[in-house]
């Protein structure tokens, strides 16, 4: 069984400012890991993902995630916010290795982005 | 046509009515799903297709019926719909199934509205 916990549907920045959007997750077995980017009137895109190796995780756009597996967690971060990235990101986790694992969501974050 | 794209991109149906809802993917995959997406509610799996073959129904109501007839469609077929069904549908494809590092492509949805 897995899960996912996304801390904070609403996050207000700056222009400018440290983005930090966070994901902890549960899995039985090693997981895969996704942030995935939802602009208003589109479906979902891919940001990055973990599966092995590296656990830090650079993605389009300047986001980066780190995977921490001593605390079930996959935050989402981005140096310096731009108004474009204004949007609803979705973490996601589905069982690692070669058996097909459904992909399961967290509720969404909405990240608003002031001038 | 790239992509995924999903026809019509909103559709506003009566309880009595049936409707369809159509994805065509142009990425040469072959795993579709079909995604319910509710206001302040996780993404919720509905339908797993692999190479035309269903291969998980996660407990969808039967007034909501899928179709595969090859690997670049999949349809959504609506019939005695209720309110509460009003959501966004979220179609996407993968290259494959098995291995839970695939990265599944997304439409643009389309937004149903149950009157």
């Amino acid at each position: 069984a897995q899960s996912v916990t996304q801390l904070g549907s609403h996050v207000s920045v700056s222009e400018g400012a440290l983005v930090l959007l966070r994901c902890n997750y549960s899995s039985s077995v090693p997981p895969y890991l996704f942030w995935y980017v939802q602009y208003p009137n589109q479906g979902l895109q891919l940001l990055l993902k973990y599966t092995t190796g590296a656990t830090l995780v650079k993605g389009i756009n300047g986001f980066e995630a780190e995977f921490k597996k001593s605390e079930t967690s996959f935050h989402l971060t981005k140096p310096s916010a731009h108004m474009s990235d204004a949007a609803e990101y979705f973490c996601a986790v589905t069982p690692g290795g070669t058996s097909y694992g459904k992909l399961t969501f967290g509720q969404g974050t909405i990240l608003t982005v002031h001038p | 046509e790239t992509g995924v794209t999903q026809t019509p991109r909103h559709l506003v149906m009566g309880m009595t009515n049936k409707k369809s809802l159509k994805c065509e993917q142009h990425l040469g995959h072959n795993a579709m799903y079909w995604y319910k997406q509710s206001a302040k509610k996780p993404l919720e799996l509905m339908f797993v297709y692999s190479l035309e073959e269903r291969v998980e129904n996660n407990s969808v109501p039967s007034r909501f019926s899928p179709e595969c007839p090859n690997s670049s469609h999949l349809f959504l077929h609506l019939h005695t719909l209720q309110p509460e069904d009003s959501a966004l549908y979220l179609c996407a494809s993968s290259q494959a199934l098995a291995g839970g590092s695939n990265e599944q492509f997304f439409g643009p949805g389309t937004r149903l509205t149950v009157l």
